[in-house]
């Protein structure tokens, strides 16, 4: 069974459209991330949640929005798509904020 | 600089070969973990070390707090293990952030 799910796994859009990918985990975690990989294979944090509550917000466009719905969701919502913005999206969940992370298989976007 | 250091960047071994990379950080931590990143871009969490050594079947993991080091060691290598290899450090100052590394890209040739 797989622990940390994202869809989709490819999306490609256009300059400007809103588009969402969806994060799930059923290892029962309090914890789940949103990272964005660069194009020099960095691995930024964008945000973090805590059971349900925003714990990291880092330096993001506000066109990112995440949301929670429950502690096993994390969504990410990005308005206004931007080319600058196609990259791997990963998600990430840790049974605390201390724990180990385990990721999903990321989500490729491309902004045409 | 950067907070995390990991050497080489690149490595090509032949199979079977013990294979070592290197991790060196300049911040205090309260746990380093090792992540493999494989060709289709998936990462898969290998270990969550805070002191001394771990092994999982053919990885070792080691840390050294003193000297701010970590290794991760690989024996009898497979072309199955080529991926990239993510050395990041949990700040002692945050209990959230991980500080990443460049990775280090393996490649392991039959």
């Amino acid at each position: 069974d797989t622990a940390v799910s994202q869809t989709p796994k490819y999306l490609v859009t256009q300059m400007g459209n809103d588009k969402s990918i969806k994060c799930e985990q059923n290892l029962g975690h309090d914890t789940m991330y949103w990272y964005k990989q660069d194009s020099k294979k960095f691995l930024k944090i964008m945000f973090s949640y805590n059971n349900k509550e925003l714990i990291i917000n880092e330096t993001v466009p506000n066109r990112f929005s995440p949301k929670s719905p429950d502690k096993a969701h994390l969504n990410l919502h990005i308005n206004s798509l931007e080319l600058g913005d196609s990259a791997v999206y990963f998600c990430a969940s840790s049974h605390t904020s201390l724990g180990a992370q385990y990721f999903g298989p990321g989500t490729r976007l491309l902004v045409l | 600089k950067n907070e995390v250091e990991q050497s080489p960047q690149n490595l090509t071994a032949q199979e079977g070969e013990f294979i070592t990379i290197n991790c060196s950080y300049s911040v205090g931590i309260s746990a380093l973990h090792w992540l493999q990143q494989h060709p289709g871009g998936g990462i898969v969490s290998l270990f969550m070390l805070s002191s001394g050594k771990k092994k999982h079947g053919r990885l070792i993991a080691t840390i050294n707090i003193q000297e701010k080091h970590s290794s991760l060691h690989i024996t009898a290598s497979h072309p199955r293990d080529s991926a990239v290899y993510i050395c990041a450090v949990r700040s002692g100052d945050s209990n959230y952030q991980l500080i990443w590394g460049a990775g280090t890209k393996l490649i392991i040739k039959p």
